[in-house]
Formats: C-alpha cells, structure tokens, sequence
C-alpha cells in the first residue's frame, strides 16, 4: 500500500527566505506526482504535476523535483512571501491511476 | 467557467439521517471523484467515476453511494450517517488521469454528523 509522508508538518519563515519542502513515498510504481495548495477552509489547487518520467517542473518561484528510485519529490519556494502561507499538500498517482494518495501536508507560515 | 462547484457548504446531520452532497462541473471533465478530510489528514478517495454510468469505489467507500447520470454531475449520497463521517468532503473533477491533467477540486462540504 502506497504511503505519502511529508516533512516538515509545519514550517515557521521569514519573508524573503528560500525554503523546500519535503514529500516521499513508499512504493516507486507511480504515474505522476502532483503538488497542490490549500488554504484554510479552502479547496485544493493544483500547483505543480510531475510525469514519472520527468526529473522537475517549474512555476514562477516554485520548483518541484522528482526522485522516482529513491521515492522522494522536493517543492522549493524562492523569495517567500505572506501570500505563501498555506498548507501544501503532495500526492502520488498510482500506475493503474486509480488511486491519488496524499501526504498530510506542510503547514507554512511567511512571517512579514 | 465555474469550475467544480459543491452544495451545500455546510452542513449538521442527526446520526442516522441521510443526504445528498452535489457536485457539478462545466469543464467537460470524463473523470470525477470524491474524496474526504479529516482534520490534520491528507485527503482519502471515496468513489471516483471514469464518465457518465460508470464508477468505482476507492480506498474509504463504506457508508456512501455514488452514481453518475451525466458528464456534469457526481452526487455523493450518505445514508444512515455516522459521527465517523464528520469530515470535510472534497469533490473533483479531471480529464484523463493519463497524462499531464491535474485534478481541479471545489471548495469542499464541512459535514458535522452529531
């Protein structure tokens, strides 16, 4: 059974500071990695997606690395703002792709 | 385009009572899912469905139905509700799961079963 861990869960910054997030996953046999975005009581949005047979993928000031063999994915966030506080969530998409399993999140804080 | 939409946003339900979560989307999606979150917790599948008559459970579907009718619409029925299934319920919607289609999710139903 595939399991997502994400670390740090939560993660205290002052604005400005380059930061990276942490996602790994048990099982390598997976189809995409994708990293999503929540605000509080919000929904999900998707920030980055990663094919299995990609090593990154970037979006303005966000970079997501993939490490398939060693079942690791890195979000790194340069410059860091207020507006980046949310919880960021990584999920994996299982070969079959009927299964996206989520890791429990980062909670970040940008500090002004 | 509106996106993935869900009503209501919330929602109290005596044990045992039953309800509809709706969830429509204008993006001409073929797939659909539902998922739940509990607090602290990564989202967790409850049924998805690969286009209109078809679906299939996913890795949490005890004590909920779903059916899809049409490309638009995947309603999440709960019958005899639970306080285990007090949780914020999540609908999405994507093109294909092959490929490089992210899933696009709406704003969630807080659903307090008491």
């Amino acid at each position: 059974k595939q399991e997502v861990t994400q670390i740090p869960a939560a993660l205290s910054v002052p604005e400005g500071e380059n930061l990276v997030l942490n996602c790994s996953f048990t099982d390598s046999a997976i189809y995409n990695l994708q990293w999503f975005r929540q605000d509080p009581g919000k929904g999900l949005t998707s920030l980055l997606l990663i094919q299995s047979s990609q090593r990154e993928q970037t979006s303005g000031r966000l970079n997501a690395s993939l490490d398939k063999s060693s079942g690791r994915s890195t979000l790194y966030i340069a410059a860091s703002q207020p507006g980046d506080s949310a919880t960021y969530l990584c999920a994996v998409l299982e070969t079959s792709g009927s299964r996206l399993t989520f890791g429990e999140g980062t909670q970040l804080t940008v500090n002004p | 385009n509106a996106g993935v939409t869900q009503t209501p946003k919330f929602r109290i339900l005596k044990i045992g009572q039953s309800m509809t979560l709706q969830c429509t989307q204008d993006m001409n999606h073929n797939y659909m899912y539902w998922y739940r979150q509990d607090p602290g917790m990564g989202l967790k599948l409850i049924y998805y469905s690969v286009g209109a008559g078809i679906t299939d459970k996913g890795e949490v579907p005890n004590g909920y139905n779903v059916s899809r009718s049409t490309t638009e619409d995947f309603p999440l029925r709960l019958e005899l509700a639970a306080p285990s299934q007090t949780s914020v319920y999540f609908c999405a919607s994507s093109y294909s799961r092959w490929g490089p289609y992210e899933q696009y999710f709406g704003p969630g139903t807080r659903l307090t079963v008491t």
